[in-house]
């Protein structure tokens, strides 16, 4: 099955400099990647995707990107706020055979925004 | 209406006890999955349900039972549970999109602590 690694387990950065994650799958099938952040006691929420046929994807201050052949994907937040403090989640996906996805999750990033 | 619920939010119960945890969405999503989450944890996937049907089972014990009477409908039904499964149980649902890359779209989740 699908393996999903993910670093760092936990990252400090001081408010207003930029933060990075990166996970490596195992599996050349999956071809989705979203990313959900989940704050404390909350459900984890989607905050950015990729599909496997793009490389690169922003939303103002989040971007994902995605190698393929080396199977790693990253995200990058700048400028970053205190709300941003969460665990942020990576995720691969692939279709199954009955035609719902099967997400394989990171083990998780416990981002700390320093003010 | 963009939203997954579940009912209850907390539950205890004891290890002869019979529960069950609901879920429910009206947004015409036709996947519906059951994942559980310990404390630091990374949500596993459990159960998915594909147009009412059992797709996938990730050899879950036959402690928790699950039920999918209709669409917009998720059960899990909790029986004779150990100290060990208290966790965050958590639902979500997604579209069966032709193309795939289906957003999964989670509930609030409902915190289970077996005594």
């Amino acid at each position: 099955g699908e393996n999903v690694e993910q670093h760092p387990s936990t990252l400090s950065v001081q408010e207003g400099d930029s933060a990075v994650i990166k996970c490596t799958y195992s599996d050349s099938a999956s071809n989705y990647f979203p990313w959900y952040k989940q704050e404390l006691g909350k459900r984890p929420q989607l905050i950015i995707d990729i599909r496997s046929n793009v490389g690169e994807k922003k939303d103002q201050r989040i971007a994902v990107t995605l190698n393929k052949t080396a199977k790693h994907f990253s995200l990058h937040i700048t400028e970053t706020q205190p709300e941003d403090s969460a665990v942020y989640f990576c995720a691969a996906s692939m279709r199954t055979n009955f035609g719902n996805e099967k997400l394989t999750f990171g083990t998780g990033t416990r981002l700390t925004i320093i003010p | 209406d963009t939203e997954v619920t579940q009912t209850p939010k907390h539950l205890v119960m004891g290890m002869t006890n019979k529960k069950s945890l609901k879920c429910e969405q009206h947004m015409g999503h036709r996947a519906m999955y059951w994942y559980k989450q310990k404390a630091k944890k990374p949500p596993e996937l459990m159960f998915v349900y594909s147009y009412e049907k059992l797709s996938i089972n990730e050899s879950v014990p036959s402690r928790f039972s699950p039920e999918c009477p209709n669409s917009s409908l998720l059960n899990l039904h909790l029986h004779a549970l150990q100290p060990e499964d208290s966790a965050l149980y958590l639902c979500a649902s997604s579209q069966v999109l032709a193309g795939g890359y289906d957003e999964q779209y989670f509930g609030p989740g409902t915190r289970l602590t077996v005594t």
